[in-house]
């Protein structure tokens, strides 16, 4: 069974501290995404990542594929209460099976 | 605009009454799923099909069924609904390839089973 183990799986932290979620498995991926959900609605697409080491920046949020793609990291700078919400990991095996963490709920306090 | 579209958003039904939840896309997607989202187990897919007429088991298909006719729907339907079934559902789709496209997912309906 594959899995992809996500933490830690609360975080509640005061608005402008810095924070780090970790996705990690034993699984190699071809890429692996991250996506946020809020409350009542769908995951949406943060980022995609491809290659092994590679590091994606979206305005405070920094995503880093580990060098054998098994792991992988979101880091948020300076967070904000809209980063609040639920963030997923979720891991490319093939074309079709796609592997997810159990989420990480974010709690950003004014 | 760009989006996956579910119907209903809420349902409460009795057990053993058929239904069916709507799913459809506007953006030529190849690939569309179904998923419930349970607290603590996270997403779990139920089928996904990868073209017209097209479909397969995912992890948790037992009471389910799904039918591909066209391109841009994707019905999920529940046959017998048992309260097992409570849940929150999501459809989603993304375009075919090398698995490294990722999904759009629907706004989700929750079901309950009484």
């Amino acid at each position: 069974t594959q899995l992809l183990e996500q933490s830690p799986q609360f975080l509640s932290i005061q608005e402008g501290e810095n924070l780090t979620v970790y996705c990690n498995s034993s699984s190699v991926f071809s890429s692996l995404q991250w996506y946020r959900q809020e409350p009542g609605e769908g995951p949406v697409l943060l980022v995609t990542v491809v290659t092994g080491g590679e590091v994606k920046k979206l305005k405070r949020l920094t995503f880093q594929f580990g060098d054998a793609r098994k792991d992988s990291s979101l880091h948020i700078t300076a967070a904000q209460p809209g980063d609040t919400g639920l963030y997923l990991c979720a891991g490319s095996l093939s074309n079709y099976q796609l592997i997810w963490g159990a989420g990480t709920k974010l709690i950003i306090k004014p | 605009e760009a989006q996956v579209t579910q119907n209903p958003r809420y349902l409460i039904t009795v057990t053993g009454k058929k239904l069916t939840v709507t799913c459809s896309q506007n953006m030529n997607h190849e690939y569309m799923s179904w998923y419930r989202q349970d607290p603590g187990l996270g997403l779990r897919q139920i089928y996904y099909s990868m073209n017209v007429e097209v479909t397969d088991k995912g992890d948790v298909p037992e009471g389910y069924k799904v039918s591909r006719k066209e391109k841009r729907n994707f019905p999920l339907i529940l046959e017998s609904p048992s309260p097992n079934q409570t849940s929150l559902y999501f459809c989603a789709s993304r375009l075919q390839g090398a698995g490294n496209y990722g999904y759009t997912f629907g706004s989700g309906t929750r079901l309950t089973v009484v």
